[in-house]
């Protein structure tokens, strides 16, 4: 297994441009999360799904959108970049809740740069 | 809300010497997580707790869990090099959210 698989891996945009940052995981897992870490800071949840066709807001979705077509896949979507989405962004996904005690598993990271 | 309060924010010591690592909510927890990121690196499972003063042992690693179920703990002993990085506690809030901590770093200095 590949695990959560995310890209790009680094992307810088100008702001008010626009992008995709792609998830993927191959656990079947049924819930998956975006969250964004700003330096040396935690963890902020964006947005997570429960499943295909389900998305809810996280603690920070303000600038993001999100869709879950597949149980595989969950893109995260910037409209108009601004300096304040300069982070890492993790994907993760866990077969149920993390709330509940679930593992989550992270992907390796988005390194995205708004100048 | 909720939340999930980690201290030291940052802690070096020497190499050989003990670290811990404190995680406290002001609500009390159904379960909580602990995961370590390496710089540069994802977030890893390490450890949960779900049971009222549970403690819980990997290798040199020492979890425990408070009686309240209100805060938490991470003990290191004789740490090393590879211990290096930050450790995050996260907590559930609702059905469907994992809170993480601010997290605390660890430099480790040989």
């Amino acid at each position: 297994n590949a695990g959560v698989t995310q890209t790009p891996k680094f992307r810088i945009l100008k702001i008010g441009q626009s992008m995709t940052l792609q998830c993927t995981q191959d656990m079947n897992h049924n819930y998956m999360y975006w969250y964004r870490q700003d330096p040396g800071m935690g963890l902020k949840l964006i947005y997570y799904s429960v499943g295909a066709g389900i998305t809810d807001k996280g603690e920070v979705p303000n600038g993001y959108n999100v869709s879950r077509s597949t149980t595989e896949d969950f893109p995260l979507r910037l409209e108009l970049a601004a300096p304040s989405q300069t982070s890492v962004y993790f994907c993760a996904s866990s077969y149920s809740a993390g709330s509940s005690g679930n593992t989550i598993y992270f992907g390796e990271g988005s390194w995205l740069t708004v100048v | 809300g909720q939340q999930v309060m980690q201290i030291p924010q940052y802690q070096h010591v020497q190499e050989g010497e003990d670290f811990t690592t404190y995680c406290n909510s002001s609500t009390t927890l159904s379960n909580i997580q602990w995961y370590k990121q390496r710089p540069g690196g994802h977030p890893v499972f390490l450890i949960q707790l779900v049971k009222s003063g549970e403690v819980k042992k990997q290798k040199r690693l020492t979890f425990q869990f408070g009686e309240a179920k209100k805060n938490s703990s991470l003990h290191i002993t004789a740490t090393q090099t590879t211990d290096v990085g930050t450790y995050f506690c996260a907590a559930g809030r609702g059905a469907n959210n994992l809170f993480f901590g601010t997290g605390t770093r660890l430099t480790v200095i040989p």
